[in-house]
């Protein structure tokens, strides 16, 4: 009965590398969300996702950041030439319908450090 | 709105003892309500939920009051324990809205042996 996993559990990285964060949902889930949290800090939502659409990226910045979660396989958050303000631990979360009343389940999260 | 804090509040009990844990919200137009527990290292658990049609709602040894009047949550958590210790998110939505949680800053709570 394995819940949302991501991997890495951490991720180092170089100022202007690329960080891809993955995760697999609950099984059955199809919806799948993304947050970020920096330290001392609530969540902040980034965006949320069903097989193959994105269906809100109002927390996404315009730049450098893109989501997917294609038909086979994790939902991979995808970070591009990362600067040190990227650092910050990186949640995923499903669920098993869209309703606004939906308890969210969350991964362990994948700590990003741009060096 | 959104709190943002440089340092979390704490709450000190000791163990036994019950505790209770504020969250103020600022959206009345917010319909549901999370408590979440966060242990270090790990991700949010989900402990328990409320609509706002309710005011009050129980679980194992968890009680969430609703005061939508003053926009004002609680978790009250009873015989805490050791592995209570933890930071502590509430989270809202409103109805119609996709499943974006706008979540609060969080509260330590550190239970005392």
């Amino acid at each position: 009965n394995a819940g949302v996993m991501q991997n890495p559990r951490h991720l180092v990285r170089r100022r202007g590398q690329e960080a891809r964060l993955r995760c697999s949902p609950m099984k059955g889930h199809s919806h799948v969300y993304w947050y970020r949290q920096l330290p001392e800090e609530g969540l902040k939502f980034m965006v949320y996702l069903q097989k193959e659409n994105i269906i809100d990226e109002s927390g996404m910045p315009k730049e450098r950041f893109s989501a997917e979660f294609p038909k086979e396989g994790p939902s991979i958050l995808r970070i591009q030439q990362v600067v040190r303000g990227d650092s910050a631990a990186y949640f995923c979360a499903s669920s098993s319908q869209q309703g606004w009343d939906s308890p969210l389940h969350f991964g362990n999260g994948t700590r990003l450090t741009v060096t | 709105g959104e709190s943002v804090g440089l340092h979390l509040p704490t709450l000190s009990v000791q163990e036994g003892d019950n505790s209770i844990i504020n969250c103020a919200y600022s959206n009345s137009a917010s319909d549901y309500f999370i408590w979440y527990k966060q242990e270090s290292g790990k991700g949010p658990q989900f402990i328990i939920d409320i609509r706002s049609n309710m005011d009050k709602r129980q679980g194992q040894r968890v009680t969430v009051l609703l005061n939508k009047t003053v926009k004002h949550l609680s978790l009250q958590i009873a015989a805490t324990q050791p592995g209570d210790s933890a930071v502590y998110f509430c989270a809202e939505n409103r109805r119609g809205a996709t499943n974006k949680l706008i979540f609060g800053t969080g509260t330590l709570l550190a239970v005392q042996p």
